[in-house]
């Protein structure tokens, strides 16, 4: 089983709706969460880090479910440019805490 | 402030060939990584160094080696390219052991023939 699985999609959105998406983890000692957003053929880039709480970066609202072992992405009001592919990242959990990466969910947001 | 920079960002071997793809911060930052990243999988881990000095295998150490020339340098080797090696390899920094935001290189593509 993948440490982090994500749905693949496409998720097609038409601009100006809503979009959501989940990321399970195995690993239940994993303490940090992330959403890395990766454009095509670019390099990952942090989107945002993902609080027990909640938490929410304009347009981006992410939450986490620690009894469930997933987080969740959701894109309000979508703007073209937010098609990319969007990864679920988790901490390993162990001593050091190296990441780990879901294959990422693609987003594409039409006009 | 360039941030991660990486050479080269293309490259085509030949099985059996050899090469060494360089990496460097200017973050001042302590950890280093290699990843690999296939279609329809994560990146998943070659090899880290949590600091200036050390370096230790992640999940697909097999067929690479790398090297923390200093604080702001790692670099990866391959000593004899095969074509499952063919991937795109993305350098990272970050300023801990791994349980904050990492910063991405733009990555090298490499195919082996």
């Amino acid at each position: 089983r993948k440490e982090v699985e994500q749905d693949p999609g496409p998720f097609n959105v038409p601009e100006g709706a809503t979009v959501a998406f989940n990321c399970t983890y195995s690993n239940s000692a994993s303490q940090s969460f992330f959403w890395y957003r990766q454009d095509c053929r670019k390099e990952p880039k942090l989107l945002m880090s993902v609080y027990s709480s909640g938490n929410e970066d304009g347009r981006f609202t992410a939450q986490l479910n620690r009894a469930s072992q997933y987080i969740s992405l959701l894109i309000r009001d979508s703007k073209l440019s937010d098609s990319a592919t969007y990864l679920c990242v988790v901490n390993g959990g162990n001593s050091w805490g190296k990441l780990q990466f879901g294959a990422g969910t693609q987003v594409v947001v039409t006009p | 402030n360039a941030g991660v920079t990486q050479t080269p960002k293309f490259q085509v071997l030949k099985t059996g060939q050899s090469m060494t793809l360089q990496c460097a911060q200017d973050m001042n930052h302590n950890s280093m990584y290699w990843y690999r990243q296939d279609p329809g999988m994560g990146l998943r881990l070659i090899y880290y160094s949590a600091s200036e000095g050390t370096t230790d295998k992640g999940e697909v150490p097999n067929g690479y080696n790398v090297s923390r020339l200093n604080k702001r340098e790692f670099s990866l080797r391959l000593e004899s390219a095969a074509p499952s090696q063919t991937s795109v390899y993305f350098c990272a920094s970050s300023d801990d052991g791994g349980y904050n935001e990492q910063f991405f290189g733009p990555g090298t593509r490499l195919t082996v023939l």
